[in-house]
């Protein structure tokens, strides 16, 4: 069955460094998606991305956050500046369409953990 | 905004015995309901969905959930609880509106005891 696939599974980083999770989502899937868990709490929707463009974004997303698909086949997240409070378990996910009826598959998960 | 409420942070349950774990809702217009199950260091794996039709509705590993339009509610149950179904349960819906976002429930750790 096809995967979401994230690397790494686990990325620890000093406070104000700069990290990039990545994500390779299903091949034929159109629309990505990052959520992320904070521990003990809901899973938060971040972004979502459809032909190269963020077409939806949380509040939570602000401009220390950004989102890319550089080759056409990954999908990262980069945070500028990493704080404490972004220690989370992040989650990317990918839909054949926009619409919910089609499901959407997650990945295992990316843990960070900022010190 | 949509939003979900899993009232019970753990459910206990004698393995072989009915399990249900309680979703209740708030959405605008009809929703697209969803389960997903997390086992330790796993992702977000896919139980079963109600988009539309059949208010009873069946998924993996012998789960299903029942969506109750008056009473705003998603349980998910299953008629005979295994030790292998201990896990994390989110509950998540997101209106027909057009946005893609999903909104989750807090989660609720299913604890099946031999």
């Amino acid at each position: 069955e096809p995967e979401v696939t994230q690397t790494p599974s686990h990325q620890v980083t000093q406070m104000g460094q700069e990290v990039i999770l990545r994500c390779v989502p299903i091949s034929n899937h159109l629309y990505f998606y990052w959520y992320r868990q904070i521990l003990g709490q809901k899973v938060e929707f971040l972004v979502s991305f459809y032909n190269n463009e963020i077409s939806e974004k949380s509040e939570i997303f602000d401009d220390q956050f950004s989102v890319e698909r550089p080759d056409g086949s990954n999908f990262t997240l980069k945070i500028r500046s990493t704080k404490l409070e972004d220690s989370a378990m992040y989650f990317c996910a990918s839909s054949e369409r926009g619409q919910g009826a089609y499901g959407y598959t997650f990945g295992s998960g990316t843990r960070l953990t900022v010190v | 905004a949509q939003s979900v409420a899993q009232p019970e942070d753990q459910v206990n349950v004698a393995e072989g015995n009915p399990l249900t774990v309680k979703c209740t809702y708030s959405v605008s217009g009809n929703p697209y309901l969803f389960w997903y199950v997390q086992y330790p260091n796993r992702g977000l794996q896919f139980l079963l969905k109600y988009i539309t039709g059949d208010n009873l509705v069946k998924g993996s590993y012998g789960f299903e959930a029942e969506f109750n339009k008056s009473q705003t509610s998603f349980h998910l149950k299953k008629p005979s609880a295994l030790v292998s179904d201990s896990a994390l349960y989110f509950c998540a819906v997101r209106d027909n509106h057009g946005n893609n976002r999903l909104a989750f429930g807090k989660g609720n750790q299913v604890v099946v005891i031999p």
